[in-house]
Order: C-alpha cells, then structure tokens, then sequence
C-alpha cells in the first residue's frame, strides 16, 4: 500500500540556518503531496502542496518540489526562525477514490535563537 | 470564514465508558474526516463521511463509529473505552473537489483512565 518516509526527528537548528526535512513516499499513480504543521497543541495547517510531478510548493519561505524520479517531496527553508518550531508532516492522498491522507510519523524541529 | 470547530477540546473518561467528539465543518465543506493521533502510531484515518454516508474506514475495531448530519456537521463515538484510546482526534474537513486539501481542527484530547 502507500506510503511515506520522514527523516527521523528532532532537528536542532540556530536561527537563520538552512532547513532540510527529508520525504519520501511510495504510492501507484500520480497522488498529491502535501506538508503540514502542528504547533504544540493545536491541529495540523497546512503548509504547502503540490499536485503533479515537477510542481513546486511555497508558503511562508518553505518550499518543496515533487519529485517523481526519487519519489521525494523534501522540504526546504534557507533562513529558519524561532517561531517555525513545530512538528512537520509529510503526507500523500490519491485523487481519486478514497479519500484519506497517508501521513508521515511526523519531523520536530527546534530552532535556537 | 471560519474554520474547522471541535468540541471539547479536551475529556478525561474512564475505562468502559463512552464518549462523543463533535466536529463542524468549514461552511461548503461536505467532506468531513476523522484521524487518531498517538505518540506511537502516530496519525491514522478513523473513517471519511460525505453527504452523510460514510465513504471509507481504517482499521479501528467497530468500537468506533461516525455519522454525518445534513449540515455536513459530524460526531464520532467511541464505547467501551480502554486506555490505549487516549489520544489527539483530529477532525478535517474538504470541499468536494479535494483542490485545497484537508484544513484541520484543533482536535479533542481524549483522556482514559
């Protein structure tokens, strides 16, 4: 069945460092891919998506490209701040039929003023 | 608009017992979908509804259980509860043509004790 692979938490970083968090997924077709936030006790927002190969996603600095070769949607930052603290999920859903999210076990980054 | 409410945010239960978690969607959402998240099996779809019918189901034993009302507003019930049902549940909510992705709620912290 699908699946996704996150990069194995946490991740410490200072501010204004670069921001790498590894996904990988394995899934039939041509799903979606998306990357949430969850901030302490709160739901998941979503960040950004991205619906075909080669399409890239941004909001707030993030960025993430589909990947079809490498079957990868890796998510990226160059200058991380205190505030971006949270837990970041990868996830994937087929667009057709069922509808339901795969999730990734989920990344934490901490980030040091 | 407003977003995603779930109601309460937080319940402590005891064993055996049962509880309710209610979940209003984004106004025009029909879709409405529930997650389980854990500390060790981290986010895992409960069931999907549209247009009150349910649509699809994880793997939860049939202690769980959902229903949809006309106003796409969505209640999910859990009997007999155990301890291991402790847990974030997480209610999402999407238009029909799945273009914007899931947008979350703040989720009930269920308690068992």
């Amino acid at each position: 069945g699908d699946s996704v692979t996150q990069m194995e938490g946490p991740v410490t970083l200072s501010e204004e460092a670069f921001l790498t968090i590894n996904c990988t997924y394995t899934a039939t077709g041509y799903p979606s891919l998306f990357w949430y936030v969850q901030y302490p006790g709160e739901g998941l927002q979503l960040l950004l998506k991205a619906t075909k190969a080669d399409d890239k996603g941004s909001n707030k600095g993030f960025e993430a490209t589909y990947r079809k070769e490498t079957t990868s949607f890796h998510l990226e930052k160059g200058s991380v701040q205190v505030s971006d603290s949270a837990v970041y999920f990868c996830a994937l859903s087929q667009n057709s039929g069922t509808y339901k999210y795969i999730f990734g076990t989920g990344t934490r980054l901490k980030v040091l003023a | 608009k407003a977003g995603v409410t779930q109601t309460p945010r937080y319940l402590i239960k005891t064993r055996g017992q049962q509880v309710t978690l209610s979940c209003s969607p984004i106004s025009g959402h029909r879709s409405v979908s529930w997650y389980q998240q854990t500390p060790g099996q981290g986010l895992q779809f409960l069931f999907e509804y549209f247009s009150e019918t349910q649509r699809n189901k994880g793997n939860f034993p049939g202690r769980f259980s959902g229903r949809q009302f006309s106003n796409s507003r969505s209640e999910m019930n859990v009997s007999t509860l155990e301890l291991g049902d402790s847990a974030l549940y997480l209610c999402a909510s999407s238009s029909i043509d799945r273009s914007g992705g899931y947008t979350f709620g703040s989720g009930t912290r269920l308690t068992v004790v």
